[in-house]
């Protein structure tokens, strides 16, 4: 198994300008998320998905969309890129919603807005 | 959401001592983890330990959940145990999942 995978890895984007960060994982986990990671702050929940064609809103969600059109695949949106955004992305998965015991995380996408 | 704070925030150990790194919650919770993030941002789960006691080789973890906290043990520390320990939960109601700010471990040969 691959596991949890992202990419990229490094990003550059300009302000005002969109990107699809992609997230896919082969273990047919139910439960799929995307974080933030700011500096001096844990992880922030961005947006969360139960299974394939649900998704929700996290703590954070304003300027991000998702879509969870398979079991494998939770791609994050910028719809405009703001230097607020400027963060390191991590994708993570878990077996089930019902008990989310071990999640997974990706290797993350480190993300700079000039 | 749930509050999560974690203590202490930075924390140096010589090699070979022990430590105990603590997470308090405002929340009843259904689901806690451990996870180290390695100096290269990996992050890695260590416990999924909502009540009880875990022990995995020299690490171990305690969970009260009725008073709403979380003890990580690291016994006879190495440098590769430096990085940074997160605590996170999920609640009882809905499926977020929310994290702390982190305990940074530095641990010196």
């Amino acid at each position: 198994n691959a596991g949890v995978t992202q990419t990229p890895k490094f990003q550059v984007l300009k302000t005002g300008q969109s990107m699809t960060l992609q997230c896919a994982q082969d273990m047919n986990h139910e439960y799929m998320s995307w974080y933030r990671q700011d500096p001096g702050m844990g992880l922030r929940l961005i947006h969360y998905s139960v299974g394939a064609g649900i998704t929700d809103q996290g703590e954070v969600p304003n300027g991000y969309n998702v879509s969870r059109s398979t079991t494998e695949d939770f791609p994050l949106r910028l719809l405009s890129a703001a230097p607020s955004q400027t963060s390191v992305y991590f994708c993570a998965s878990s077996l089930t919603t019902h008990r989310r015991d071990t999640q997974y995380f990706g290797p993350g996408t480190r993300l700079t807005v000039l | 959401g749930i509050q999560v704070e974690q203590s202490p925030p930075d924390l140096i150990l010589q090699e070979g001592a022990n430590s105990t790194l603590r997470c308090n919650f405002s929340d009843s919770v259904n689901n806690l983890q451990w996870f180290h993030q390695n100096p290269w941002g990996q992050l890695i789960n260590l416990f999924y330990i909502p009540s009880g006691t875990k022990q995995n080789g020299r690490l171990s973890a305690t969970t009260v959940a009725t008073e709403r906290y979380s003890l990580l043990y690291i016994s006879s520390s190495q440098t590769t145990d430096s990085g940074v320990y997160f605590c996170a939960v999920g609640s009882n109601t809905g499926n977020q999942f929310y994290f702390g700010t982190g305990t940074s471990l530095t641990v010196i040969p």
